[in-house]
């Protein structure tokens, strides 16, 4: 199984600035995810972080709001930039273990932005 | 377009009851489904994988099952505890897409 680690776990922002989150693997995984969970939703895929290439975006979701970096294959980030209110959530990295195709998930980020 | 819902939202019980979670997809070519717990304001926990070919997984007093035919996969949680007490989320990994697509949760509470 893979154990993921995400910095930071909370934060508290003020509208127009930028906040990049980390998320580090302890094992190599091919396929790195980034969830959004607005309050008392379910799991919305922003973008799959593809190691050495742009990511892939989900509908509505864009690179100039969203950029993401994949530098290898244990470590990824994600910048919330220009950041109103409606951007408050907890953000959730994920990996995907191969063979099984199992995943898992980081501990989230809780972003309040004032 | 995979679509994966569950039933009930929400459920309330005394402890030591037997508990019956649902969850349902549209599209039935996945690689498997994955039942995750989630604590307020935590990340996901997974509990159990079942992969496309099995019928059910075990896992101390929880066990899932699918059945792909009809687009079901249930939790069943034995003899409850209020330590239980979380949101449920079933998640559906498709082979057209290789994205999980996550259901919107039972949130369930296990009362002394």
């Amino acid at each position: 199984s893979a154990v993921i680690s995400q910095k930071p776990s909370r934060d508290i922002c003020q509208r127009g600035t930028s906040l990049t989150i980390q998320c580090q693997v302890d094992s190599q995984v091919t396929m790195m995810f980034w969830y959004r969970q607005q309050p008392g939703q379910s799991l919305t895929l922003i973008a799959t972080a593809n190691q050495g290439s742009e990511a892939t975006y989900e509908s509505g979701f864009v690179i100039d709001k969203f950029p993401i970096s994949r530098p290898n294959l244990t470590f990824s980030t994600l910048t919330v930039s220009n950041m109103s209110p409606e951007d408050s959530s907890i953000y959730l990295c994920s990996a995907l273990d191969s063979p099984s195709y199992e995943q898992y998930f980081g501990p989230g980020t809780r972003l309040t932005v004032t | 377009k995979q679509e994966v819902t569950q039933i009930p939202a929400a459920l309330s019980v005394p402890e030591g009851e037997n508990l019956v979670l649902n969850c349902s997809f549209t599209d039935s070519a996945i690689y498997n489904l994955q039942w995750f717990r989630q604590d307020p304001g935590k990340g996901l926990t997974s509990l159990l994988l079942i992969q496309s070919s099995q019928r059910e997984q075990t896992s101390g007093r929880l066990n899932a099952s699918l059945d792909k035919s009809s687009g079901r996969s249930t939790l069943y949680i034995a003899a409850s505890q209020p330590g239980d007490s979380a949101t449920y989320l079933c998640a559906a990994l498709s082979y057209n897409t290789d994205k999980l697509i996550f259901g919107t949760g039972t949130r369930l509470q296990v009362f002394p």
